[in-house]
């Protein structure tokens, strides 16, 4: 079993559309969790940095940690054709030991 | 402000070369890492340095060496390339909270 599963997608949203893109792990002792996006051919950006259950927002995005499900959300608000890119989780207990999901794709269409 | 920067961006090698590749950070950063990204497998540690001095096997260490030569710079050695190591590395370097920075990354194909 993988440490995080994320669906890879691809997800093609219109413009405007609300997204959610999740990510599941098996360590309950993670205490890590983490968004990244990543532009085509670019290096991973981090967008959200939590340590705690719960929500945290910052502008249209909104991430969400449940630690009894061991199940992670993004979500993006009014989602703009920029914020097509692949999304990251990365999950774990340290930067020295942070598993990151495989990636969804989203795209936003005009 | 460059934060982090990689050298090459490309590389073709032949199975069995040798080659460098290059990361310096400009953030006061005592920890680096070296990750390969592949399709399907997500990021993947190679090797970490937690400060200048000091380095540690990540996931995949098999096939690479590093070289923390400073505090600014961090760079990973493969010995004898083969075809398994076509992928696209990052270095990155890690924030007092904690968050990654990372590189444009570096694509590399080993024939």
């Amino acid at each position: 079993q993988k440490e995080v599963e994320q669906d890879p997608g691809p997800l093609s949203v219109p413009e405007g559309a609300i997204v959610s893109l999740n990510c599941t792990y098996s360590n309950s002792a993670f205490q890590y969790f983490m968004w990244y996006r990543q532009y085509s051919r670019k290096g991973p950006e981090l967008l959200m940095y939590t340590y705690s259950s719960g929500n945290k927002e910052d502008g249209r995005f909104t991430a969400q940690v449940d630690k009894s499900s061991k199940y992670i959300s993004l979500f993006i608000r009014d989602s703009q054709p920029s914020d097509s890119a692949t999304y990251l989780c990365a999950i774990g207990w340290g930067a020295n030991n942070l598993f990151f999901g495989t990636g969804t794709r989203l795209t936003v269409i005009p | 402000n460059a934060g982090v920067t990689q050298t090459p961006k490309f590389q073709v090698l032949k199975t069995g070369q040798s080659m460098t590749l290059q990361c310096a950070q400009d953030m006061n950063h005592n920890s680096m890492y070296w990750y390969r990204q592949d399709p399907g497998m997500g990021l993947r540690l190679i090797y970490y340095s937690a400060s200048e001095g000091t380095t540690d096997k990540g996931e995949v260490p098999n096939g690479y060496n590093v070289s923390r030569l400073n505090k600014r710079e961090f760079s990973l050695r493969l010995e004898s390339a083969a075809p398994s190591q076509t992928s696209v590395y990052f270095c990155a370097s890690r924030g007092n909270t904690g968050e990654l920075f990372f590189g444009e990354g570096s694509r590399l194909t080993v024939l």
